[in-house]
């Protein structure tokens, strides 16, 4: 069946510009997460939705930085006044559900890069 | 968060066996380990994870000290496409969603 997809899987902006990232998650699938990976480093969690409510947010670096999942399917990481520091991929990751513990598998986007120049 | 701490970097031969430690020693009783690995260009997948006992499946297999301080990932057959960072993790009962990942272990496989 069809996996997590993210678009786009590229994007170059401008320092101060405002981005969107989208993550279209595995059907069914209640729970989604995004993470931000530099160069050379392991993902760095960002936050997570259980449903269409952020049920962890501790993860997002700055009030630039805001995701949403309206109908608790597709997630929109939002990334306002962009720095060239935000320069990352962004991977989205989506699991069956969050309260299936310890044990529940995420499963991960391709990621979207995003530069800002 | 509990850490784990793995080799940078590791090398093999194509068709051998390949031994990925990591190291917990903070783990608690209810932490379950598990690993990802991630192809280049890709988002990390799932490989295998286990709390007490060893476990295979069709990916790998998992070593778990006795302690539960460590654990090994065995690859039984490396093939050029497990070239890869592998990552360690440790899931909690109080953060099972957030992924910690560290540096995790790149395995490079030679022909």
């Amino acid at each position: 069946g069809a996996g997590v997809s993210q678009t786009p899987s590229n994007k170059v902006t401008e320092k101060g510009k405002y981005v969107e990232l989208r993550c279209d998650p595995i059907s069914g699938h209640t729970a989604l997460y995004w993470y931000r990976q530099s160069l050379g480093q392991g993902p760095e969690f960002l936050i997570y939705f259980q449903g269409t409510g952020a049920a962890d947010d501790s993860g997002l670096p700055n009030d630039r930085f805001f995701a949403v999942r309206p109908e608790g399917s597709v997630s929109t990481l939002k990334i306002q006044r962009t720095e060239r520091g935000d320069s990352a991929v962004y991977l989205c990751a989506s699991s069956l559900k969050a309260s299936g513990g310890r044990t529940d598998t995420q499963y991960f986007g391709p990621g979207t890069r995003l530069t800002v120049l | 968060d509990a850490k784990t701490t793995q080799p940078n970097s590791m090398e093999s031969n194509e068709e051998e066996p390949v031994h990925l430690p990591c190291n917990h020693s903070t783990i608690s009783g209810t932490d379950y380990i598990h690993w990802y690995r991630q192809l280049p260009s890709q988002g990390p997948e799932y490989v295998i994870h286990g709390l007490t006992s060893n476990v295979n499946n069709r990916m790998a297999s998992l070593a778990i000290a006795e302690d539960r301080k460590s654990s090994t990932l065995i690859l039984h057959r490396a093939t050029l496409r497990d070239a890869a960072v592998y990552y360690c993790i440790l899931r909690d009962q109080y953060n099972f969603n957030k992924f910690y990942f560290g540096s995790g272990t790149k395995l490079n496989v030679k022909p």
